[in-house]
């Protein structure tokens, strides 16, 4: 059971919008930032946004993070199917003093 | 550019310890810290603890602190991470990931560590 929770799964079309979203509690996404990273089949993870909604050097502006109180969204527009992958949430817990992670989400693209 | 390259595969019994290294180049290894990651087959991502390039200093997950133990070598930029009493729950793919801090995003990744505990 993860502390994060995300959706299992997600699915889309090519050029459509999905969002995905992370829910947590004051102890972790609710007081500190939140980090999104995607993982491609058979490769490690790669950050994909960090500080809530910030980009790493690369990354294309397709994709977009938000954050309010204790939940977090990850926002994909445009989908192309290289986008098709698992996408995880990941912050700071102060109550546990570790790193936590969602459970994951598998995008597809129709 | 900047690289984390990891340790081959390993196989190990049940009750065995294993020791993965992670080295580091392509920056300057005292000023970020490295985090340690599994994934079992199939499932989501394990924070497993963070050891500082700098002093050394270790902060472990709690379900992990008394098997595990994460040093590093500034001499030759090298993290290691290393797990004891394994059993069979602990096969998994394991990452090194860079790191600002403890608490900060997971910025370059090791191309993992397959580590199978099987009798």
């Amino acid at each position: 059971q993860s502390v994060l929770t995300q959706p299992p799964s997600a699915s889309g079309t090519p050029g459509q919008r999905v969002t995905i979203s992370c829910s947590g509690s004051s102890s972790n996404i609710g007081t500190n930032y939140v980090y999104w990273y995607q993982q491609l089949p058979g490769t490690a993870p790669k950050l994909l946004i960090y500080s809530n909604n910030q980009r790493p050097s690369g990354v294309p502006d397709r994709f977009s993070g938000s954050k309010s109180g204790p939940s977090a969204s990850l926002a994909i527009s445009g989908l192309r199917s290289e986008d098709e992958a698992d996408y995880f949430c990941s912050g700071w817990d102060d109550s546990l003093s570790g790193v936590v992670f969602g459970g994951g989400t598998k995008l597809t693209v129709l | 550019q900047v690289q984390l390259v990891q340790s081959g595969a390993e196989v190990k019994k049940p009750g065995a310890s294993v020791k993965v290294s992670c080295k580091a180049s392509g920056y300057t290894f005292i000023s970020y810290g490295i985090s340690w990651v599994r994934q079992a087959p199939g499932q989501g991502l394990e924070w497993m603890g963070w050891v500082g390039g700098y002093n050394g200093n270790t902060d472990y997950a709690q379900n992990l602190q008394d098997r595990v133990t994460m040093t590093t070598d500034t001499s030759t930029s090298t993290a290691y991470m290393e797990l004891r009493s394994l059993r069979s729950d602990d096969t998994a793919v394991y990452y090194c990931a860079r790191s600002r801090g403890m608490s900060y995003g997971l910025d370059v990744w090791g191309q993992g560590t397959t580590v199978t505990v099987s009798s």
